[in-house]
């Protein structure tokens, strides 16, 4: 199964874009990167996600490396209620079954 | 509303009660799984199924049971709980392969064993 390396916490300004890193090395071709976030202690809930080529949907963007060893997810002005924990995985789908691993995500600090 | 819903929201109980939280999701989606979260080790997949009749273990699956005897419906049996098993735990539904990977979330059910 691929697993996914993000940074513990990071800070960004209000009305800054706040840019999350996560490397996924061993990924596999037909495995997508999905992004979800955590506010407190919330449910999860589905932001973006991508194969290949980026991507962009109202809440955020998503620029996959070619290699697609990495990602990153782009909040492009980020408020205060962006502060949670955002979660980058990668979807491992063997025979039709779902095995989703999360990390532990990396805690973004939104700043006044 | 489209949503999956979780009950009870908040559970004390003690060691060996057999108990059951149950997950239900109104979005007619194939996939549904279990999770739990503590302190510093993420979101774990406990369970989950592709459809009816159809379940698998994720990672940590030891001292959980599930069935799927309907679509919509997905409970989590704890048999015999330990206070290890104390945790804030997740149901999640998504579409399957028609429909997308995407994984929507209940509210969680916090659990307390001891």
């Amino acid at each position: 199964d691929a697993k996914t390396t993000q940074p513990t916490s990071m800070d960004c300004a209000e009305g800054r874009a706040a840019n999350l890193p996560c490397n996924h090395s061993t990924i596999s071709g037909n495995e997508y990167v999905y992004w979800y976030r955590q506010i407190h202690s919330q449910g999860p809930q589905y932001i973006i996600h991508g194969l290949k080529n980026n991507e962009t949907n109202e809440m955020a963007s998503l620029i996959i490396t070619e290699d697609r060893k990495s990602s990153t997810l782009i909040l492009p002005h980020a408020t205060l209620r962006d502060t949670a924990v955002y979660y980058c995985i990668v979807y491992t789908i063997s025979g039709g079954y779902q095995k989703v691993t999360f990390g532990t995500g990396t805690k973004l600090q939104v700043i006044p | 509303e489209a949503q999956v819903t979780q009950n009870p929201r908040y559970l004390i109980t003690v060691t060996g009660k057999k108990l059951t939280v149950t997950c239900s999701q109104n979005m007619n989606h194939e996939y549904m799984s279990w999770y739990r979260q503590d302190p510093g080790l993420g979101l774990r997949q406990i369970y989950y199924s592709m459809n009816v009749e159809v379940t698998d273990k994720g990672d940590v699956p030891e001292g959980y049971k599930v069935s799927r005897k309907e679509k919509r419906n997905f409970p989590l049996i704890l048999e015999s709980p330990s206070p290890n098993q104390t945790s804030l735990y997740f149901c999640a539904s998504s579409p399957g392969r028609t429909g997308g990977y995407e994984q929507y979330f209940g509210p969680g059910t916090r659990l307390t064993v001891t």
